[in-house]
């Protein structure tokens, strides 16, 4: 079995703070582990993935993330906000082949000018 | 990149009929196909995977009979609603993956409201 829990639905930072979001896994066995990003109304993008290779990622949008085995997160980080990032960022989860994605409950960022 | 178109973006139907929802991976292979549904404030939910060609594999609790997903080629997969209901109102998102990679590819999503 495998799954996400994404701490706090809802973050606020200010425009040109540090963004960090919180991601925590579980599965028996490694994981593939991926950050997508949402806008209203829209379908979800892909800002990066880990796929056992190298354990610290960079995405789009100057968004990273680093794979922890031992404590078993992956959060997101980018340095500096931008307005522009206000979204809603969901965790995601899958142990390869053909299995099914799993998601996390999603954290709504939200910008302050 | 790849892409993936997801049609209509919007559709308002009338209690008691049937809404079509296409994807199509544009510019590659789709083998396996999935559709998701999305409530309000709340994450995607799984609804079913389908690969081309065999019957599509539903999630525990998701009606098949009114969830119709055809895959009938590597570039289409189909959601039909059938005898849709206000309750169906939601947002279905599709995503698409080539072969066993790790690239799935979402759809923009279709906002359905059953009036």
């Amino acid at each position: 079995a495998q799954s996400v829990t994404q701490l706090g639905s809802h973050v606020s930072v200010s425009e040109g703070a540090l963004v960090l979001l919180r991601c925590n896994y579980s599965s028996s066995v490694p994981p593939y582990l991926f950050w997508y990003v949402q806008y209203p109304n829209q379908g979800l993008q892909l800002l990066l993935k880990y796929t056992s290779a190298a354990t610290l990622v960079k995405g789009i949008n100057g968004f990273e993330a680093e794979f922890k085995k031992s404590e078993t997160s992956f959060h997101l980080t980018k340095p500096s906000a931008h307005m522009s990032d206000a979204a809603e960022y969901f965790c995601a989860v899958t142990t390869g082949g053909y299995q099914k994605v799993t998601f996390g409950t999603g954290t709504k960022l939200q910008v302050i000018p | 990149g790849a892409v993936v178109s997801q049609h209509p973006s919007r559709v308002i139907c009338k209690s008691g009929t049937s809404v079509k929802i296409e994807c199509r991976s544009l510019d590659f292979q789709a083998t396996t196909m999935f559709w998701y549904r999305q409530f309000p404030k709340q994450s995607l939910m799984l609804m079913a995977t389908s690969n081309e060609g065999s019957k599509a594999t539903y999630e525990q609790g998701v009606e098949k009979d009114k969830f119709l997903i055809n895959h009938a080629s590597l570039t289409l997969s189909t959601l039909t609603v059938t005898s849709a209901h206000p309750e169906d109102s939601s947002f279905y998102i599709c995503s698409a993956r080539e072969g066993q990679g790790y690239g799935y590819t979402f759809g923009s999503g279709t906002r359905l409201t059953v009036v």
